[in-house]
């Protein structure tokens, strides 16, 4: 039971480039998320997914896109990366209450 | 909106010795409460939440919190501090009713500093 997992782990883009964020869950959870994190702002919410299927914005999505493939997989594209996407990114599932957060990509455009 | 405020960066306490991390929020409706744990480049994990019911929640590592209505408080306490300890520690908040999805509100994070 691997819990969360999060692919890449580190990765440097150039302005302009595109890349997409994996993430997947073996917990058979429903509702599936993706944050950033900044130094002394805590954890936005760009995107989630209450269930498969849905997908809805959060705090913080422009410049992203989601896909929810389907109830383990939600990834997270970055169609055109900018300076200010540099960040931590960070994917969680949850079932109930609680949710299970990944070990995070660290993510830098230059 | 739901919003969390946690209004220290960084608590110091000597290891042995109780702490308090401190967070007040504000949400529609009854809160539902959570506290997570944040070790130097790893995700989150999940300490404690106050749902319902008593108002003192017990968690992992002996971690506690206490969830205080009048004041819209849930303050994170443990009786004995360990070096361990030190982390980033963030609560986080979202609205209790029901059919909507676990759209978690975090604070800006308080770091812990546990001494010998």
């Amino acid at each position: 039971n691997a819990g969360v997992t999060q692919t890449p782990k580190f990765q440097v883009l150039k302005t302009g480039q595109s890349m997409t964020l994996q993430c997947a869950q073996d917990m058979n959870h429903n509702s599936m998320y993706w944050y950033r994190q900044d130094p002394g702002m805590g954890l936005r919410l760009i995107y989630y997914s209450a269930s498969e299927g849905t997908t809805d914005k959060g705090e913080v999505p422009n410049g992203y896109n989601v896909s929810r493939l389907n109830k383990r997989e939600f990834s997270l594209r970055l169609e055109s990366a900018a300076p200010s996407q540099t960040s931590v990114y960070f994917c969680a599932s949850s079932l109930a209450y609680e949710q299970y957060f990944g070990p995070g990509t660290r993510l830098t455009v230059t | 909106a739901q919003s969390v405020a946690q209004p220290e960066d960084q608590v110091n306490v000597a290891e042995g010795n109780p702490l308090t991390v401190k967070c007040t929020y504000s949400v529609s409706g009854n809160p539902y409460l959570f506290w997570y744990v944040q070790y130097p480049n790893r995700g989150l994990q999940f300490l404690l939440k106050y749902i319902t019911g008593d108002n003192l929640v017990k968690g992992s590592y002996g971690f506690e919190a206490e969830f205080n209505k009048s004041q819209t408080s849930f303050h994170l306490k443990k009786p004995s501090a360990l070096v361990s300890d030190s982390a980033l520690y963030f609560c986080a908040v979202r609205d209790g009713r029901t059919g909507t999805a676990s759209k978690l509100t975090f604070g800006t994070g308080t770091r812990l500093q546990v001494t010998l």
